[in-house]
């Protein structure tokens, strides 16, 4: 069965720290995709990323990157130099082929504090 | 484009009530979800459709009805609305599988309470 865990409830920082949010998934197949979402205070759901499971790269967007390690079934998230606009809760979820039902994490809530 | 429309945007129900809650998408996509969003819970499926007139049941289905007549158009339905189905309800939308461009794209969601 697919699981995912963001065990970090809720991360307080100061605005310019750099802050990493953390995803351990779970699943049997070996195809898979990954995901990060943003919900801001307003409430919709921001996509940020999809990864598959055949691309180990780390990604880098602007201040986003993300750490995907296979072996320790992790799919990580860091904010560099973090922004009061970066508040907000971040899912983490997984896809065991294109387009099946995501199961998501229960979210990690950042504060970041001017 | 308007992406996925969720209606209404709101709701208060009484228990026991029933109401239907509409989403749209104008992207063609063939695969669309309903999710329940609940504090401290993440998403949750409660059905899902990958095509015209099929659908399936989620993790958390039991209270709910849906239906896909439309290829643009997925239904969710509360028949006797509980206290317990107070929550926000997320529709997506994605392409069939194959197809090159293949997230989930979110509805702005709808804020159910149910007294």
């Amino acid at each position: 069965a697919q699981k995912v865990t963001q065990a970090q409830t809720e991360i307080s920082v100061v605005e310019k720290e750099d802050v990493t949010l953390d995803c351990v998934y779970e699943t049997r197949d070996t195809t898979y995709y990954l995901f990060w979402y943003k919900q801001p205070p307003s409430g919709e759901l921001v996509f940020l990323i999809r990864r598959n499971s055949f691309d180990e790269q780390n990604e880098i967007s602007g201040r986003y990157s993300w750490n995907f390690q296979k072996s320790t079934s992790s799919f990580n998230f860091t904010i560099t130099a973090s922004q009061v606009v970066d508040s907000a809760v971040y899912f983490c979820a997984l896809s065991e082929h294109r387009n099946t039902p995501l199961v998501f994490g229960k979210g990690t809530r950042l504060s970041v504090i001017a | 484009n308007a992406g996925v429309t969720q209606t209404p945007k709101f709701r208060v129900l009484k228990t026991g009530q029933s109401m239907t809650l509409l989403c749209a998408q104008d992207m063609n996509h063939e695969y669309m979800y309903w999710y329940r969003q609940d504090p401290g819970m993440g998403l949750r499926l409660i059905h899902y459709s990958v095509g015209e007139g099929t659908t399936a049941k989620g993790e958390v289905p039991d209270g709910y009805n849906v239906s896909r007549l439309k290829k643009q158009n997925f239904l969710l339905g509360l028949e006797s609305a509980a206290p317990s189905q107070t929550s926000v309800y997320f529709c997506a939308s994605g392409p069939r599988r194959g197809q090159r461009i293949d997230t989930q794209y979110f509805g702005p969601g709808t804020r159910l309470t149910v007294l």
